[in-house]
């Protein structure tokens, strides 16, 4: 089985609908994140969690919102979604910062269609 | 505000030809360094990673990157690329001693090697 899992991996949606993205990991890992991946843009960040208890935005959290609901869950959800979050989603863990701090370990990707 | 720059958006090689993917960033202080790659269809893997001393690392499958502290850069190198490395590659940087530190990417490059 996979450290990090993302459900679904494939989903397609209409304009306005709430869609709910899941993330779980057995790393133990106390730190996630949410990124969304879009041809020629790279990776960008759109929610991190360094703990249980805190949530910061990234680059791009406008029309997103996260929930931790555990030291191993965070999901990511689109309150009304539209054509242009349609992207691929990857859903992250590392572990807590020091001096090698920074490696990640990456879920599968959900690829979400907005139509 | 920090960044990483990848300045080869597609590069496209024959096998057994060299590789060099160029990687800036414009943090100041100490950093930690990573390449990721992404085969078709995959999740993002760690290919190396630099956190402190030789500036010369080797990742797996015959890669290797130098971080050149005085010109910011972390460029990776292959000097015979095969087929399979065909796949999208991500330089991402974050500063260890900022506590909220996040791992910023840059736009990636997409390599496509022909047979």
């Amino acid at each position: 089985d996979a450290d990090v899992t993302q459900t679904p991996r494939n989903r397609i949606t209409k304009t306005g609908k709430r869609i709910m993205l899941e993330c779980s990991q057995t790393k133990g890992h106390d730190r996630m994140y949410w990124y969304r991946q879009d041809p020629g843009l790279g990776l960008r960040l759109i929610y991190y969690s360094f703990d249980v208890k805190d949530i910061n935005k990234g680059e791009i959290s406008d029309g997103y919102s996260v929930s931790r609901q555990a030291q191993a869950k965070f999901s990511l959800s689109l309150e009304s979604a539209i054509p242009n979050q349609t992207a691929l989603y990857f859903c992250a863990t590392s572990d807590s910062g020091g001096p090698n701090t920074g490696e990640l370990f990456f879920g599968e990707g959900s690829r979400l269609t907005v139509l | 505000a920090q960044s990483v720059s990848q300045h080869n958006h597609h590069v496209i090689l024959s096998e057994a030809a060299s590789l060099e993917l160029g990687c800036n960033y414009s943090y100041g202080g100490t950093v930690n360094l990573f390449w990721y790659v992404q085969y078709p269809g995959q999740h993002l893997q760690l290919l190396l990673k630099y956190f402190s001393g030789d500036p010369l690392v080797k990742g797996i499958k015959g890669f290797e990157a130098e971080f050149i502290k005085s010109k910011f850069s972390f460029n990776l190198r292959k000097p015979s690329v095969q087929w399979s490395d065909t796949a999208e590659y991500f330089c991402a940087v974050i500063s260890i001693y900022n506590q909220g530190g996040k791992l910023i990417f840059g736009q990636g490059t997409e390599l496509s090697v022909k047979p």
